[in-house]
């Protein structure tokens, strides 16, 4: 059973430039949720997908967007990047109707902003 | 609102002895809490969850932790450190309000010597 897959794994762009992360959640999960780690920091959630629709989001500005397909597969996209922007992105899948934060979170995407 | 403080960002053990790593919460709703392990280059790997049935949790690879209302606190201890627990350890707090969403330390880095 796959469980949540990112890509890329690594990736590196310059200032201004925009960005597009995947996530594949984990089988038989419906909602994705995007969270932000810099570099010795804990993560920090940035937000949240379910049924196509963002549901909450955390303190982050309107350059950080996604969207959320059909199958459940998510994307998030920075616009303008900063070198702040350069983090660890972590992709966590879940199933709304199950109870107890079933969270199965992905390897994360590294972005490096130069 | 809802914040975690994970009290010391480094803890170094001999392999065998006892690991303790301490984590207090803050939180206006009854919360739910979590220990996350990360190791380098990984996402994260959920260790345990308090979800108000028990107050003593236990995890895999022999961690357990304990939820003190009184003390606000949901330390981690493992008896007997191995060098293979060498990693970062986060604490997470979310609220049983439905919707998902952790808010994570600032993590706790665990060093074991031989």
């Amino acid at each position: 059973d796959a469980g949540v897959t990112q890509s890329p794994t690594h990736l590196i762009k310059t200032r201004g430039q925009q960005v597009t992360l995947r996530c594949s959640p984990k089988s038989g999960h419906d909602t994705v949720s995007w969270y932000q780690q810099a570099l010795g920091q804990g993560p920090q959630f940035i937000f949240q997908y379910y049924e196509e629709e963002e549901r909450q989001r955390g303190n982050f500005p309107d350059r950080f967007s996604g969207h959320q397909f059909p199958n459940y597969s998510s994307e998030l996209n920075v616009n303008a990047l900063l070198l702040g922007d350069s983090a660890l992105y972590l992709c966590a899948s879940s199933l709304e109707r199950r109870e107890n934060y079933g969270y199965t979170f992905g390897s994360g995407t590294r972005l490096t902003v130069v | 609102a809802q914040s975690v403080t994970q009290l010391g960002s480094h803890v170094s053990v001999s392999e065998g002895a006892l690991v303790l790593l301490r984590c207090n919460y803050s939180s206006s709703v009854p919360p739910y809490l979590f220990w996350y392990v990360q190791y380098p280059n990984q996402g994260l790997q959920l260790l345990l969850k308090y979800t108000s049935a028990a107050t003593l949790v236990k995890g895999i690879n022999g961690f357990e932790a304990e939820f003190k209302k009184s003390e606000t606190s949901f330390h981690l201890t493992k008896p007997s450190a191995h060098m293979s627990d060498a990693a970062e350890y986060f604490c997470a707090v979310g609220g049983n309000t439905g919707f998902q969403k952790l808010v994570f330390g600032t993590g706790t880095r665990l060093l074991v010597s031989p």
